[in-house]
């Protein structure tokens, strides 16, 4: 069964710390996405990559950066958490042939 | 960029009716997909349509691609307890980026037993 993992169902962290979110698929995806989630805002994408190192800028990438080293891994960076970061983050891949993206389970992120 | 309005926004319902909720586009989709999130989880993708005018089922759920491209409709026959969750449709364009899709806002469903 085709997956996408992520590192932790939930965290907590400081305001000012520097937050790593892990995200691994191992369906050989070229596509990888990151989306914050809140009440009443839907998904909002912050960062996509379409290939090992390329990365893009999504609707609100400010406050973020990705980094994609090898071809499963996507990672999401908080550089210096907020509190208007405490979110739900989800982590989705996509390839050539693949009906749409597969989600991971998501984390839940608060920063105090 | 594209928008997709999804409606309702939330609905309270008694277990056994029917539920039905739909996504309207500004632009044309080639695909419309529509995903379940459970609490706490990721979302599912529960149907995928390809073609104007399909109407595809999946158990008690069937979607439907508008004639005209830029609408998709969701219905739940007898809902249970466990539909209760978030409803995203998503639709995909062809040229550039087109591995992206567009979500919308999502219809967060409860069932009361």
């Amino acid at each position: 069964d085709v997956k996408v993992t992520q590192s932790s169902r939930y965290l907590v962290k400081r305001t000012g710390e520097k937050v790593f979110l892990e995200c691994v698929q191992d369906m050989d995806h070229e596509n990888m996405f990151w989306y914050r989630q809140d009440p009443g805002l839907g998904l909002r994408l912050i960062y996509f990559s379409y290939d090992v190192k390329m990365k893009e800028k999504g609707d609100i990438p400010e406050g973020y950066s990705v980094s994609r080293e090898k071809k499963e891994r996507f990672s999401l960076i908080l550089e210096s958490a907020s509190t208007n970061q405490t979110s739900m983050y989800l982590c989705a891949s996509s390839g050539p042939g693949a009906y749409g993206y597969t989600f991971g389970s998501g984390t839940r992120l608060t920063v105090v | 960029g594209q928008q997709l309005n999804q409606s309702p926004q939330s609905m309270f319902i008694q277990e056994g009716e029917d539920v039905s909720m739909n996504c309207t586009s500004s632009s044309i989709f080639n695909t419309w997909l529509w995903y379940k999130q459970d609490p706490g989880e990721g979302p599912v993708l529960l149907i995928a349509l390809y073609k104007a005018g399909e109407l595809t089922s999946n158990g008690r759920l069937t979607a439907q691609f508008g004639i005209t491209r830029k609408d998709s409709f969701l219905n739940i026959s007898a809902s249970i307890p466990s539909d209760v969750g978030i409803y995203f449709c998503a639709g995909r364009s062809s040229g550039a980026g087109s591995y992206q899709l567009t979500f919308g806002k999502g219809t967060k469903l409860s069932v009361i037993p």
